[in-house]
């Protein structure tokens, strides 16, 4: 099946630096989305991706959709406090019926 | 637009109680539907998904059940709880190209 592996797992920044993650497939995925989670809510989607090569920002986040359709990274740059959370990548392959996600990257940033 | 419900947002239920987690998505039709547990603030266990009413696909053998009785109502349960099944579970809907989650439940069995 498809799986997703994601990194780093955590991330530990000062404040005001910026940050990379970033997820590899062993299949090629037709969409990348990016969530956040904050303690005790669901994710909340951040940026989504549909065609190789494509680079989207949303503030100070920007994700990239690889070229070989097998990876993807978000950036976040100038870092704030709130920013902290757990961040996921996630996808569709070849079917739309399951949505895989990446294990996660826990993103802890000091004031 | 589109909103999924999710309840309660918590429970705490004794070994050996039953179970039932709904979701409900509104202003959408023909979602596909998941539910996930996530132990300890980390990954996302995939653990039922479906893509139709009555079509149950089933990721990890375990003490639980997902039911689909209606297009846009998705149900998690369990005949007997066990202190394993503690945890945080979220409900999530599909359409055609973006995911999005309801608020999550947080289980805990004592």
């Amino acid at each position: 099946g498809q799986q997703l592996n994601q990194s780093p797992q955590s991330m530990f920044i000062q404040e005001g630096e910026d940050v990379s993650m970033n997820c590899t497939s062993s299949s090629i995925f037709n969409t990348w989305l990016w969530y956040k989670q904050d303690p005790g809510e669901g994710p909340v989607l951040l940026i989504a991706l549909y065609k190789a090569g494509e680079l989207t920002s949303n503030g100070r986040l920007t994700a990239q959709f690889g070229i070989t359709r097998k990876d993807s990274f978000l950036n976040i740059s100038a870092s704030i406090p709130s920013d902290v959370g757990i961040y996921f990548c996630a996808g569709w392959g070849s079917s739309y019926g399951k949505l895989t996600f990446g294990q996660g990257t826990i993103l802890t940033v000091h004031p | 637009s589109q909103t999924i419900h999710q309840w309660p947002a918590t429970l705490v239920q004794p070994v050996g109680s039953p179970l039932s987690l709904e979701c409900t998505v509104e202003g959408t039709s023909n979602p596909n539907l998941y539910w996930y547990r996530q132990a300890a603030g980390r990954g996302l266990q995939l653990l039922f998904y479906s893509v139709g009413i009555g079509q149950i696909s089933s990721e990890v053998p375990q003490n639980l059940s997902a039911s689909r009785p209606q297009d846009r109502q998705f149900i998690l349960s369990s005949k007997k709880l066990l202190l394993s099944d503690s945890g945080f579970y979220l409900c999530a809907w599909t359409g055609n190209t973006e995911a999005f989650f309801g608020q999550g439940t947080r289980l805990t069995v004592v």
